[in-house]
C-alpha cells in the first residue's frame, strides 16, 4: 500500500504561472484536506473534502482551487502562482473527519514561485 | 482568537527525558492531538488526548488539563531518531485543528 502519495514532490513557478498538485490515496479514506506549512507557522488548512464531489474551504483558501472527482484523488490547482504561495504542501487524509481520528500525510510537495 | 502556543526550540541529552509543552485556546474543544516530523518529512501522529489525565504508549506519554487549558508530551530514554519536530493540535468546536508551530527537539550524546 501506497497509503497517500503526492505529485510532483519538488516545483519551481514564475510568478504568474498555473500548476496542480496531485493527491491520491489508497486507503479508502472519506476525508481528505490540503494543507501549507511555512517555517515559524502551524500547518494551515487550504481546502478540504469530506466526500467524492464535495469540498469545502479552510482557513487559507485565497489563491487555490480545489477538486474530488474521484473519492481516491484531491487536486489542488494554483491558477496564477504568486511567491507568497512559496511553501510545502501536505495533503493529508482521514477515515473520521478528524473526529479522534488520526490524519495520514503525504510526503509533501515543495514548491517555490520565483 | 484561537491559539496555540509551544516552546519553538529545545534541546535534550540522550538516555534523558524531556517534556514538550503547549497550551491551547479553541472555541470549544474536542481533543488535544501529538505529531513528530521529522526534518523534510511528513507529520505522523503520535496520540490523541480527549479526557484528563496521562495517557502512556511505550517511551512516549501525553498528558492534557482541559481547564487549564494545557497539554504535554513527555519523551523517556531519548534516542537520537527522537530528533524532530514535534507538533501540538487542538481540536475545535467545527471539528477543526488549530496547529501550533511546533517544537524543534535537538537531542546530543
Amino acid at each position: 500500500n501506497a497509503g497517500v502519495t503526492q505529485t510532483p514532490k519538488f516545483r519551481v513557478l514564475k510568478t504568474g504561472q498555473s500548476m496542480t498538485l496531485l493527491c491520491a490515496q489508497d486507503m479508502n479514506h472519506e476525508y481528505m484536506y490540503w494543507y501549507r506549512q511555512d517555517p515559524g507557522m502551524g500547518l494551515r488548512l487550504i481546502h478540504y473534502s469530506v466526500g467524492e464531489g464535495t469540498t469545502a474551504k479552510g482557513e487559507v483558501p485565497d489563491g487555490y482551487n480545489v477538486s474530488r472527482l474521484k473519492k481516491q484523488n484531491f487536486l489542488l490547482g494554483l491558477e496564477s502562482a504568486a511567491p507568497s504561495q512559496t511553501s510545502v504542501y501536505f495533503c493529508a487524509t482521514s477515515s473520521f473527519a478528524g473526529h479522534t481520528g488520526e490524519l495520514f500525510f503525504g510526503e509533501g510537495s515543495r514548491l517555490t514561485v520565483l | 482568537g484561537q491559539n496555540i502556543d509551544q516552546p519553538t526550540e529545545m534541546t535534550a541529552t540522550e538516555g534523558a527525558i524531556v517534556q514538550i509543552n503547549c497550551t491551547y485556546q479553541t472555541s470549544g474543544f474536542n481533543g488535544l492531538f501529538w505529531y513528530q516530523q521529522h526534518a523534510g518529512e511528513a507529520p505522523t501522529f503520535l496520540s490523541y488526548n480527549v479526557l484528563d489525565g496521562l495517557e502512556e504508549k511505550g517511551r512516549f506519554s501525553s498528558f492534557l488539563s482541559r481547564s487549564k487549558g494545557y497539554s504535554y508530551l513527555l519523551l523517556k530514554e531519548l534516542q537520537m531518531k527522537d530528533s524532530a519536530s514535534y507538533l501540538c493540535a487542538a481540536m475545535d468546536s467545527n471539528y477543526q485543528l488549530i496547529w501550533g508551530a511546533g517544537t524543534k527537539l535537538i537531542i546530543k550524546p
